[in-house]
């Protein structure tokens, strides 16, 4: 059973980089892709991005110029890391195991709050 | 502002068969598999439905999983009160990018 774990800063300053970590237990890293969701507060999904582990990423086209997405195969952990944010990126951060073959979010991480405020 | 609609809101009572619905266009539910995911207040989201109508182990048969044309279902019967949480669909677009609907909040009655 594959388990994941957020972890990183709950308040990210305007303008800053929001930097996450997930740390996978249970599955080798190489059986799924990696993904990062997040969620604002009472609002809807939106998917960040992806990586294999490998190095290959995928990410949303709307957050593509901010984001990076990295996997330290040693650690077994992959991260996140959202630049030049505001307020609008306050939001409950999933990490997820993106199955190959069906391509569905079989696994998530409980998820962490990451507050942008001065 | 999401490309796949969703109700915002649905309800039954206990027992009851209730149906959300996903609606898009050709390019997104018309042409690929569609997900379900359900999230029970304060947790975090999870699988219920996967290629249309896939039903991952552990998922209860009451919840079934249909597509016609540009529209997708999730159908859940004898409804239970433990049914109560926001479900969202999902599809993968051309450029591999995820895309959630706006989610359905379920009440029961």
């Amino acid at each position: 059973q594959v388990q994941l774990q957020e972890s990183g800063p709950g308040l990210v300053k305007p303008s800053e980089t929001l930097s996450l970590t997930c740390t996978i237990s249970g599955a080798s890293i190489g059986n799924y892709y990696w993904s990062w969701i997040r969620q604002p507060p009472g609002k809807g999904l939106e998917w960040i991005g992806y990586i294999f582990y490998l190095g290959t990423t995928n990410y949303n086209p709307s957050l593509t110029s901010r984001v990076t997405i990295s996997v330290d195969t040693s650690k077994n952990e992959f991260s996140l890391k959202l630049n030049s944010v505001t307020a609008a990126d306050t939001a409950i951060y999933y990490c997820a195991a993106l199955g190959f073959r069906d391509l569905h979010f079989e696994e998530w991480g409980q998820g962490t709050l990451v507050t942008v405020s001065s | 502002q999401s490309v796949m609609t969703q109700p915002p809101s649905a309800s039954g009572t206990p027992g009851q068969r209730v149906t959300i619905s996903c609606s898009g266009d050709i390019s997104n539910i018309g042409s690929k598999y569609v997900d379900w995911y359900q999230q029970l207040p304060g947790t975090a989201p999870k699988v219920l439905i996967y290629r249309n109508s896939q039903r991952p182990s552990g998922v209860p048969d009451r919840f079934s999983g249909s597509k016609s044309g540009a529209s997708a279902s999730l159908a859940i019967s004898g409804l239970r009160s433990e049914d109560e949480a926001v479900y969202f669909c999902a599809v993968w677009d051309d450029n591999l990018t995820a895309l959630f609907g706006g989610g359905t909040k379920l009440t029961v009655l």
